[in-house]
């Protein structure tokens, strides 16, 4: 079965410190990998994707995302946190043979300290 | 440009009680799908259609119906409300099906006693 898991429930970092969140898949074929985040009280904004191509995908408010196909993980990660970062983010992959349906994982709270 | 709007954004419903949760988006896509998030349960795909005149059955569709009144417009029904459709429910759009992201609205709160 297609699914995506978040192994961490949180993530705690403080200001200016790298972080990363965590995401593995396990899909048939070739994925399509996204993550959203959320905050307080909003709908999931897209952060960046992952197609094709090279490994090391961009993405909005400084992400970026590396596909390892090997390890089937695609993790986000940031150089330095801001306390603004702190929301819910949530992986998900696209189904294989389904209509842009997508897989979301059950998400990870990252919590950034002053 | 408002991209995905939802109405309402709060709803307290009685066990038995109907409603219908209205979505509809100005950016001309093609895709839309209706998602519930529970706690620790990531978002779930109820319905989707892929295209105007068309709906399939996501993930969890049970005690749920849905219309694609037109292109912009997808609607979510509640039937016969039940206190295990209790979540927040996010409506969204894409282009189509190439693999492009999602745009979400803020939401609707639906809390059924």
């Amino acid at each position: 079965a297609q699914s995506v898991a978040q192994p961490e429930d949180q993530v705690n970092v403080a200001e200016g410190n790298p972080l990363t969140v965590k995401c593995t898949y396990s899909v048939s074929g070739n994925p399509y990998l996204f993550w959203y985040v959320q905050y307080p009280n909003r709908g999931l904004q897209f952060l960046l994707k992952y197609i094709t191509g090279d490994n090391l995908v961009k993405g909005s408010y400084g992400f970026e995302a590396e596909f390892n196909k090997s390890q089937t993980s695609f993790h986000l990660k940031k150089p330095s946190a801001l306390v603004s970062d702190s929301a819910l983010y949530f992986c998900a992959v696209r189904l294989l043979g389904g209509y842009n349906k997508l897989i979301f994982g059950a998400g990870t709270r990252l919590a950034v300290h002053p | 440009n408002a991209g995905v709007t939802q109405t309402p954004k709060f709803q307290v419903l009685k066990t038995g009680q109907s409603m219908t949760l209205q979505c509809a988006q100005d950016m001309n896509h093609n895709s839309m799908y209706w998602y519930r998030q529970d706690p620790g349960m990531g978002l779930r795909l109820i319905y989707y259609s892929a295209s105007e005149g068309t709906t399939d059955k996501g993930e969890v569709p049970n005690g749920y119906n849905v219309s694609r009144l037109n292109k912009r417009e997808f609607s979510l029904r509640l039937e016969s409300a039940a206190p295990s459709q209790t979540s927040v429910y996010f409506c969204a759009s894409s282009e189509g099906n190439r693999g492009l992201e999602q745009y979400f609205g803020p939401g609707t709160r639906l809390t059924v006693t």
